[in-house]
């Protein structure tokens, strides 16, 4: 089993650019989310999607934009880059409330 | 703003010792709690969860939860050097439509020396 798949594993961007990052799960799982990471910031969420064809906004939606294309694939957009969104991005999918969250490897993002 | 709070540390423990890592929380309505370990450049991997008051055990990790004190904690046992990591606490809250959406504290590193 792959689990939750993300893609690029890293990214350079200049400023203003547009990009798309990708999230895939093979786990059956309703519920997927993106999370960002900064020192001392902890893991923030962004955007999740409770089931398939719903989304909503998290802690730090600014700047972004998702997608839940089928149960399996949630991306995330960033439509013209900023340096304050150089993080690195993390996707996790949930079967259910009570069973914790898997974690894809991550997507490191610098924006220049 | 739902708020879980760590210690950010560094907590040093000999190799052998007992670590205990706590995390308070602010929603006392959240039902779900869990614990997962970051090692450096890697993603967050689950290690407990729990639900009902009390302790949990599972090998050399011992979770307890005080729902009245909004209170959880992490115990290990025998620490290695092996489990020097970021440790993060994680609670669930209830959002809109019946779902529910986790929020992280910022992590608690721990070492362990030999």
């Amino acid at each position: 089993n792959a689990g939750v798949t993300q893609t690029p594993k890293f990214q350079v961007l200049k400023t203003g650019q547009s990009m798309t990052l990708q999230c895939a799960q093979d786990m059956n799982h309703n519920s997927m989310y993106w999370y960002r990471q900064d020192p001392g910031m902890g893991l923030r969420l962004i955007y999740y999607s409770a089931s398939e064809g719903t989304t909503d906004k998290g802690e730090v939606p600014n700047g972004y934009n998702v997608s839940r294309l089928n149960k399996r694939e949630f991306s995330l957009r960033l439509e013209s880059a900023a340096p304050s969104q150089t993080s690195v991005y993390f996707c996790a999918s949930s079967e259910d409330r009570d069973y914790g969250y898997t974690f894809g490897s991550g997507t490191r993002l610098t924006v220049v | 703003q739902k708020e879980v709070e760590q210690n950010s540390g560094p907590l040093s423990v000999p190799e052998g010792a007992i670590a205990s890592l706590n995390c308070t929380y602010s929603d006392r309505g959240s039902q779900s709690f869990f614990w997962y370990r970051q090692y450096s450049g890697k993603s967050p991997e689950l290690i407990m969860f729990i639900y009902s008051n009390g302790d949990k055990e599972d090998g050399r990790f011992t979770a307890q939860l005080n729902k009245a004190s909004q209170y959880v904690s992490l115990l290990i046992r025998d620490s290695q050097p092996s489990d020097s990591a970021t440790y993060l606490c994680a609670v669930n809250s209830a959002a809109s439509g019946g779902s529910y959406i986790p929020t992280f504290g910022r992590g608690t590193s721990l070492i362990v020396h030999p």
